[in-house]
């Protein structure tokens, strides 16, 4: 299985909202991201999980909460989002040193 | 800061045509640069990776350089068709595949 999938495809949600992303690898990566893709621009790194612990946080706001429940599971806790975090998310996984491999997303408005 | 500028943001090339794509940096010593393709509401699409001791990668009608004294890749797809029209996005990397930072995109369109 060489895919990474993240749920939902879409969400809807408003400002006083709490939601979260989700997204699955099994390639037994040990690396994962979570980047944020503004329309014409190029994937943004937010989080970098290695071995299941928090190795990189580039100064995202605390409204976005990562969790590694596992080796093979990434969430992405939303809580009071502003209309400006609407974005593609994407999920990514890799072992050290390679290539990523990227989810298809989840387009997220916040209205 | 670290900069990465990709020569063009968009690129017109007639099929059958040879695209050549120009990534540089500044203020930056990768250990290995990649290079990926996206689709419009998709994630991005490994396509190859180059390592800083390596100078030349080629995989069926792609081929990569990387020259580190130039700060400077070039992507190449020979024999371009219209499916090859996307979005090529290059990356840099440090070691641990950690500090991993994209560059702005070049969009590519390959004309019938």
């Amino acid at each position: 299985d060489t895919e990474v999938t993240q749920t939902p495809k879409h969400l809807v949600m408003g400002m006083t909202n709490k939601k979260s992303l989700k997204c699955e690898q099994h390639m037994g990566h040990r690396a994962m991201y979570w980047y944020k893709q503004k329309a014409k621009k190029p994937p943004e790194l937010m989080f970098v999980y290695s071995y299941e612990k928090l190795s990189i946080n580039e100064s995202v706001p605390s409204r976005f909460s990562p969790e590694c429940p596992n080796s093979s599971l990434l969430n992405l806790h939303l809580h009071a989002l502003q209309p400006e975090d609407s974005a593609l998310y994407l999920c990514a996984s890799s072992q050290e040193g390679t290539e990523q491999f990227f989810g298809p997303g989840t387009r997220l408005t916040v209205l | 800061s670290q900069k990465i500028e990709q020569n063009s943001e968009a690129l017109n090339i007639q099929e059958g045509k040879t695209a050549t794509l120009t990534c540089n940096y500044t203020n930056y010593s990768p250990a290995y640069l990649q290079w990926y393709r996206q689709d419009p509401g998709r994630g991005p699409v490994f396509l190859l990776l180059i390592r800083e001791n390596e100078k030349e990668k080629r995989k069926e009608r792609l081929k990569v350089t990387f020259d580190t004294t130039l700060k400077q890749s070039l992507f190449h797809i020979t024999a371009s068709q219209p499916a090859d029209s996307a979005t090529y996005l290059c990356a840099l990397a440090d070691n641990y595949g950690q500090n991993f930072v994209f560059g702005p995109g070049t969009r590519l369109s390959v004309l019938p």
